[in-house]
């Protein structure tokens, strides 16, 4: 099983320029989320997704937008991205009412 | 919306002595408690998990404790070893959305 797997790893985007992070999870978990961590600042959440054909905001949820394409697949998307954006982001999954949360390998975002 | 608070932020012990991290929640409604570990430049992983119902739980080296009526947990390592030193993070959360919150973790250095 290969879990929950985001991509990129890595990207550099100029300020303005709009991208997005894929995630995929293979576990047939419900609940999909998508974090960003700062340093000192711990895992804060940007989007949830509680099944397929809902999501909700989170903490952070100012200069982005998720699209849960299907149970598996959650996409995090910058429109216009900005330095504060530039952050390491964490697409995670669970199984709803089940046990914690499993989480991507993470990307590293730096917005010049 | 729940906050979780986490002590100390940075912690380093001797190998072999005891570790002991602090959680906090406000949200009386929270039920599920899970523990991540973090290493340099990877992803958390889920160690450790108590639900609302269970005071103690131990897994080996590791142990949480829960006391519902103050609203907090801990986390218990003993005989620590430097492969324990990474940043370990506190959660919270409710079955229902199952949304997880954060504290801002806890970097643990284990000194041979």
């Amino acid at each position: 099983n290969a879990g929950v797997t985001q991509t990129p790893k890595f990207q550099v985007l100029k300020t303005g320029q709009s991208m997005t992070l894929q995630c995929a999870q293979d576990m047939n978990h419900n609940s999909m989320y998508w974090y960003r961590q700062d340093p000192g600042m711990g895992l804060r959440l940007i989007y949830y997704s509680a099944s397929e054909g809902t999501t909700d905001k989170g903490e952070v949820p100012n200069g982005y937008n998720v699209s849960r394409l299907n149970k598996r697949e959650f996409s995090l998307r910058l429109e216009s991205a900005a330095p504060s954006q530039t952050s390491v982001y964490f697409c995670a999954s669970s199984d709803t009412g089940a046990g914690g949360a499993f989480f991507g390998q993470g990307t590293r975002l730096t917005v010049v | 919306g729940e906050n979780v608070e986490q002590h100390p932020s940075t912690l380093s012990v001797q190998e072999g002595d005891s570790a002991v991290i602090k959680c906090t929640y406000s949200d009386s409604a929270s039920n599920y408690f899970p523990w991540y570990k973090q290493e340099l430049g990877k992803r958390p992983q889920l160690i450790i998990d108590i639900r609302s119902n269970v005071g103690e739980k131990k897994d080996q080296r590791i142990a949480v404790t829960l006391n519902k009526t103050a609203k907090h947990f801990s986390l218990h390592i003993t005989e620590t070893q430097p492969e324990d030193s990474a940043v370990y993070f506190c959660a919270a959360s409710w079955d229902t959305g199952n949304q997880f919150y954060f504290g801002t973790g806890t970097s643990l250095t284990v000194i041979p």
